[in-house]
Order: structure tokens, then C-alpha cells, then sequence
């Protein structure tokens, strides 16, 4: 089966740089096959596709973050990371990592998200 | 960038009736592209459906989807207890890359 965990720190002020962690266990993001995606649940609206990154180290983010995202692999740890850049208050949710298969019609875009993490809360705040 | 406009926002019915829960696209969807989650207050979402019909692993017949283009549903046919939910519709295609969600439809207990 497999897990994701995202671990992050809870609480970042505004115009600092926020990071998580994913650590992936019962798949290998060096495997092939899936895109590591990050989404968030932004409080009172819905959930935001962040980004996706795939073992090469090939990205897909939101155009609307993509100017202060940074994604990243750790294949000697099985896991990813997110980092946003300049946050606000408007960046508060909960983050979730998820595995999304990699479609096999030409495209090889990221596609359903088939397995999520439980997410973790980051408020934004002096 | 393709929106998703889910309907109704809230439905309220009880246990044992059927749910049909709308996903409008604003353009056609490629292939299909169109998956539906289940979340439940403090979990994660759950993936139900992807391909517009295809049921995911391990989730129960009393749920399936249907459309194409723009016009997509997912119903219920009987509900349980632990089927009161939000539910989102999720379209994968190249636009933009890993997609757009619906706002969300919120199915609550009659």
C-alpha cells in the first residue's frame, strides 16, 4: 500500500519561505510511472493543484504560484519537497502531497491523484 | 485554464436515497480527463473515480460516473452514513498541467 506523510512547520511568517516534506513509502519516486504532486485545501474555498514533479526532476506549477515555487526530489530518501517563496496570509491551508500516474497518450502529464497524504496545517501569521 | 462549476453547492437528503452531484467544464474535457474525491472533514480526499466512469480501487458500486465533453455526474445510488461528504470533480488535462478542481459540492444529512 502505498503511504505518504507530509511533515512542515506548522506556522511561517509572512514573506518568509515555506517548505514541506513528503516521504513516500510503498512506491520508489525513482520507479517511473507516477508524478509527485503537492495540493492544498485553502480554507472556505477548495483545493489548489500546486505543482508536480516527476523523478528526472521535471515540474508542472500552477501559474499562479510558479513565480515563488521551487519543487524538488530526494530519491535517496523517497521523498519531495515544496518550497513558496514570499508567503501571505492567502497561503494558509492544509498541504497535501499525493501521487498522480503519469498518463501514457503522448501527453505524459500528470493524471488522477491516487494516493494522498493526511495533510499538514500552515498558518500564515506575525 | 479550464473551470469546473460543481452543482448544488449543499444537497441535503437522507440515508438510502440517491445523490447526483453535477461538474459543468468550461471547455470540453481531453479524453475524459475527469476524476471525483470524497473528503471528509480533517482526512484527505479519496479518490472515487477517474476517466469519468472508471471506479477506483476498493470503492463501493453504489458509486459511479458518467458524461464527457463538459458535462459530467456522480451519483450515489443508496446512501450510507459515512457518504455525507464534500465531493470535487478534478479535470487532469493540459490545462493547466495536473488540472483544475470544481469548488466543491457538500452532501450533509437530511
Amino acid at each position: 500500500q502505498v503511504q505518504l506523510q507530509e511533515s512542515g512547520p506548522g506556522l511561517a511568517k509572512p514573506s518568509q519561505t515555506l517548505s514541506v516534506t513528503c516521504n513516500v513509502s510503498g512506491d520508489s519516486i525513482n520507479g517511473g510511472g507516477s508524478y509527485w504532486s503537492w495540493i492544498r485545501l485553502l480554507p472556505g474555498k477548495g483545493l489548489e493543484w500546486i505543482g508536480s514533479i516527476y523523478f528526472s526532476g521535471r515540474t508542472y506549477y500552477n501559474p499562479s504560484l510558479a513565480s515563488r515555487l521551487s519543487m524538488s526530489v530526494d530519491a535517496s530518501k523517497n521523498s519531495f519537497s515544496l518550497k513558496l517563496s514570499s508567503v501571505t496570509a492567502a497561503d494558509t491551508a492544509v498541504y497535501y502531497c499525493a501521487r498522480a500516474p503519469m498518463g501514457r497518450d503522448g501527453y505524459n502529464l500528470p493524471q488522477y491523484l491516487d494516493f494522498w497524504g493526511p495533510g499538514t496545517l500552515i498558518t500564515v501569521s506575525s | 485554464e479550464i473551470i469546473l462549476t460543481q452543482s448544488p453547492g449543499t444537497l441535503s437528503l437522507s440515508p438510502g436515497e440517491r445523490a447526483t452531484l453535477s461538474c459543468r467544464a468550461s471547455q470540453s474535457v481531453r479524453s475524459n480527463y475527469l476524476a471525483w474525491y470524497q473528503q471528509i472533514p480533517g482526512q484527505a480526499p479519496r479518490l472515487l473515480i477517474f476517466g469519468a466512469s472508471s471506479r477506483a480501487a476498493g470503492i463501493p458500486d453504489r458509486f459511479s460516473g458518467s458524461g464527457s465533453g463538459t458535462d459530467f455526474t456522480l451519483t450515489i445510488s443508496r446512501l450510507e452514513p459515512e457518504d455525507f461528504a464534500v465531493y470535487y470533480c478534478h479535470q487532469y488535462t493540459n490545462s493547466p498541467p495536473g488540472g483544475t478542481f470544481g469548488q466543491g459540492s457538500k452532501l450533509e444529512i437530511k
